[in-house]
């Protein structure tokens, strides 16, 4: 049962276009909502997070919209770089030391 | 300040062999995950640590894995024997305990191969 359903599996968007990841969650527990980013060869590596009492968290050119009813939360990525171009992960845990339950990824290319 | 540590970053090994990671995470991070990420997928949580006790083991494949974490810090990852479907991607963070949010700092994992 995967817990944190994430799309598309891969997006190619033109340099300083926007990048839309969603994803999707069950557990309604969930109240910790972050996203890494992966580069080849490297671990994943926190971006931007969010909890469920605020709709919206921007930092930079990164937004997270998050929607409690629908139990739905994205990553707006604006005038996307070709330095960009990752794998994105978004994640979901309870609140506490709990371990994060990851999304499969999103593996975005930025074109010039 | 030095971010999470692993060693190896490479691995590869015949199967049945025996197999051991190594990690030292962030000072003062007294919670310790281990997470095994297969190709294109998102990483998986094995086992969670608070300290030197392990409190979910849960997804841990007993008969062939172990994992221990002596005085709390630095954590060992063993495989004995690998199979081929242990390729994968072993991953550790780390939480500083008490933090208002779950932020977990990953290190940049050991890529092993079974051949």
């Amino acid at each position: 049962q995967q817990q944190v359903k994430q799309s598309p599996q891969s997006l190619i968007v033109q340099k300083g276009g926007i990048s839309i990841i969603n994803c999707a969650y069950e557990n309604t527990a969930f109240d910790y909502f972050p996203w890494y980013q992966q580069f080849p060869g490297k671990g994943p590596a926190l971006l931007i997070a969010i909890r469920p009492d605020v709709s919206e968290k921007k930092e930079g050119r990164f937004t997270i919209s998050f929607n409690k009813s629908a139990k739905q939360f994205s990553l707006h990525i604006m005038d996307s770089q070709p330095g960009d171009s990752a794998t994105y992960f978004c994640a979901a845990s309870p609140s506490g030391n709990t371990p994060l339950v990851f999304g499969k990824g999103t593996r975005l290319s930025v074109i010039a | 300040e030095a971010g999470v540590v692993q060693s190896p970053r490479y691995k590869i090994i015949e199967k049945k062999q025996p197999v051991a990671f190594w990690c030292n995470p962030i000072s003062g991070h007294n919670t310790l995950y281990w997470y095994r990420q297969n190709l294109g997928q998102g990483p998986e949580l094995l086992i969670r640590y608070e300290n030197e006790e392990a409190v979910d083991d849960s997804q841990l494949p007993k008969d062939r894995f172990s994992a221990e974490r002596l005085k709390g810090v630095d954590s060992t990852l063993k495989i004995q024997p690998a199979e081929l479907g242990d390729s994968a991607v072993y991953l550790c963070a780390s939480r500083k305990t008490g933090g208002v949010h779950n932020e977990q700092f990953f290190g940049p994992g050991t890529r092993l191969t079974v051949l």
